[in-house]
């Protein structure tokens, strides 16, 4: 079964510190994507990525960077993490035709920052 | 983008049809018209796509008008474990800016 794996389900961290939210995908997928959601704003994205070493902002990269140096891991990085980054980070991948088609989501992360 | 409208929430009874529909009034001509369904505590599974017309597969249908402003999921015999969140999406052939909303819940009763 194909997988989007995403290294914790949940994460508690501080103020101010960096963090790094891991997602690994093994169907050889060219389209990686972060997106954070909260209640009744739906899934919102962050950052994508169609390459290895490429990356584009989605509609909310503010307070985010990503890193993806294979073409199966593709990194968030919260520079100093903030309350209001207190979310479910989901992370996904599909193949190159771009058409939408079968998104493929991780478990999602659950972080708190306190 | 084209942004959707969906109902926030419904509620059913098993063994019911249910229909959701959405509307995209500002779809464009490369644009497909995507669902995905979301448990709690799980990430958005792909349910069906279309352009126009019905589409149908062994888990709903997606009935897409002539104008493609509005479609419709239709979810046969629902079940307690249809209970989740569905979303509607208008994806672009780039497909990568794909607007989520937030989605319909919709609730299964017994």
């Amino acid at each position: 079964d194909v997988k989007v794996t995403q290294s914790s389900r949940y994460l508690v961290k501080r103020t101010g510190e960096k963090v790094f939210l891991e997602c690994v995908q093994d169907m050889d997928h060219e389209n990686m994507f972060w997106y954070r959601q909260d209640p009744g704003l739906g899934l919102r994205l962050i950052y994508f990525s169609y390459d290895v070493k490429m990356k584009e902002k989605g509609d909310i990269p503010e307070g985010y960077s990503v890193s993806r140096e294979k073409k199966e891991r593709f990194s968030l990085i919260l520079e100093s993490a903030s309350t209001n980054q207190t979310s479910m980070y989901l992370c996904a991948s599909t193949d190159g035709t771009g058409s939408g088609y079968g998104y493929t989501f991780g478990s999602g992360t659950r972080l708190t920052v306190v | 983008l084209a942004k959707t409208t969906q109902p926030i929430s419904m509620d059913s009874y098993e063994g019911q049809e249910v229909n959701i529909t959405c509307s995209h009034n500002n779809i464009a001509t490369n644009d497909y018209i995507t669902w995905y369904q979301q448990f709690p505590s799980q990430g958005p599974r792909f349910i069906i796509q279309g352009y126009k017309t019905k589409v149908t597969n062994e888990v709903a249908s997606l009935f897409i008008p002539a104008d493609r402003k509005s479609s419709t999921l239709s979810l046969p015999r629902v079940s307690l474990s249809d209970t989740a969140v569905y979303y509607c999406l208008v994806v672009n052939t780039g497909g990568f800016k794909t607007i989520f909303g937030a989605g319909t819940r919709l609730f299964v009763k017994a």
